[in-house]
């Protein structure tokens, strides 16, 4: 049974600190991570993927992946206000497992001005 | 267009009424799923076609019956749901189903009376 899970929050962040999200997985055999974002009212939003181990930086965010402790984590750099939104987390296993993603059920974060 | 767009944006149906969720996909992808989200419930995945065939059915009932006539084009065919159906429903698209990162339409917002 595969299961993506994440601290539903709300995660309370000061406007300019930095937001950190995390998520464990259960299947070892997960392959590709990513993290989306979710308005409220709106669909969820591709902002990360990650394949490797370490670290990816795109502008303020950071995917860190480590797969021997099933864990993925999101780091936002100078939150905004704007960042404020629900993320969530995803695993796909790839070659083999089911298609599609699994998510997590998200972290709120309200970034506080 | 571009993207992935979905239809109706928001649709209220009685228990006995037959509907039908359209999804179109600009992307050229070849994969398509169809997620259903509920309040305070992570995203679940109902259905996967990748390249026009279903890999997966997530033993979703047989109330919602999907159709993929070409790679672009997804269908969700409801007939006699039950209030407890009432959910936003997404459409994604990716480049195949091996674990590529998925783009979602803006959802169908139903409702079951």
């Amino acid at each position: 049974q595969k299961e993506v899970e994440q601290n539903s929050g709300p995660l309370s962040v000061p406007e300019g600190a930095i937001a950190s999200l995390n998520c464990t997985y259960s299947d070892r055999g997960s392959q590709s991570f990513f993290w989306y974002r979710q308005y409220s009212g709106k669909s969820p939003e591709l902002i990360m993927f990650i394949y490797s181990n370490g670290d990816k930086e795109d502008g303020r965010f950071t995917a860190q992946l480590n797969k021997a402790s099933q864990y993925v984590s999101l780091l936002i750099r100078d939150s905004q206000p704007s960042d404020s939104a629900t993320y969530l987390c995803a695993v796909n296993l790839a070659g083999g497992g089911a298609d599609g993603l699994t998510f997590g059920k998200g972290t709120h974060l309200i970034i506080q001005p | 267009e571009t993207g992935v767009t979905q239809t109706p944006r928001h649709l209220v149906m009685g228990m006995t009424n037959k509907k039908s969720l359209k999804c179109e996909q600009h992307l050229g992808h070849n994969a398509m799923y169809w997620y259903k989200q509920s309040a305070k419930k992570p995203l679940e995945l109902m259905f996967v076609y990748n390249f026009k065939e279903q890999t997966e059915n997530n033993s979703v009932p047989s109330r919602f019956s999907p159709e993929c006539p070409n790679s672009s084009h997804l269908f969700l065919h409801l007939h006699t749901l039950q209030p407890e159906d009432s959910a936003l429903y997404l459409c994604a698209s990716s480049q195949d189903s091996r674990g590529n990162e998925q783009f979602f339409g803006p959802g169908t917002r139903l409702t079951v009376l």
